[in-house]
């Protein structure tokens, strides 16, 4: 199992581009997320998708939108890049167990908005 | 949404049993206790999870008082490789939890 994978590792746009990440798990969980970490800081819930076709609003939505294409992939767009948006970002996907779960990450993507 | 306050940093030396605790009041009935591990420019990793009580696993130990209202993490005989920031989320499902700043763990040899 490759677990969660991110495309692209690093990134830079200029202010205004738009550009989408992409996130895959083959891991068959139902639930996946998108984090923003900015240096220091911990990480912020962007998006996040209970199950195929539905989606969710996090802490910090402004600015994105996401796409649960299928159970394995859940990418998340950026429409107009702003220098706000410069962090890393990390995909993530559940698994449940009875009423415990256990989340797991990517390797994440390192995005710069000059 | 339960918060959680932990350490800002720690420090510690190899082969000593490092604790962290963490601090979660307003804890609600059906909230786990999870605890992550993140190396610099990794994702989190899971650490460990429970409920109630004392959780052991490979790496490390999990005590829960019977409050609920606190919680310790415990690695036995620290190396320099667990140098990471340690994250405590308490909440009921994923989707709410919430990562605070975690503790900067810092091992020297």
């Amino acid at each position: 199992n490759a677990g969660v994978t991110q495309t692209p590792k690093f990134q830079v746009l200029k202010t205004g581009q738009s550009m989408t990440l992409q996130c895959a798990q083959d891991m068959n969980h139902n639930s996946m997320y998108w984090y923003r970490q900015d240096p220091g800081m911990g990480l912020r819930l962007i998006y996040y998708s209970a199950s195929e076709g539905t989606t969710d609003k996090g802490e910090v939505p402004n600015g994105y939108n996401v796409s649960r294409l299928n159970k394995r992939e859940f990418s998340l767009r950026l429409e107009s890049a702003a220098p706000s948006q410069t962090s890393v970002y990390f995909c993530a996907s559940t698994l449940f167990v009875g009423r415990a779960y256990e989340q797991y990450f990517g390797p994440g993507t390192r995005l710069t908005v000059t | 949404l339960a918060k959680t306050t932990q350490p800002i940093s720690m420090d510690s030396y190899e082969g000593q049993e490092v604790n962290i605790t963490c601090s979660h009041n307003n804890i609600a009935t059906n909230d786990y206790i999870t605890w992550y591990q993140q190396f610099p420019s990794q994702g989190p990793r899971f650490i460990i999870q429970g409920y109630k009580t004392k959780v052991t696993n490979e790496v490390a130990s999990l005590f829960i008082p019977a409050d609920r209202k606190s919680s310790t993490l415990s690695l036995p005989r620290v190396s320099l490789s667990d140098t990471a920031v340690y994250y405590c989320l308490v909440g009921e499902i994923t989707d709410k939890l919430i990562f605070g700043t975690g503790t900067r763990l810092q091992v020297f040899p």
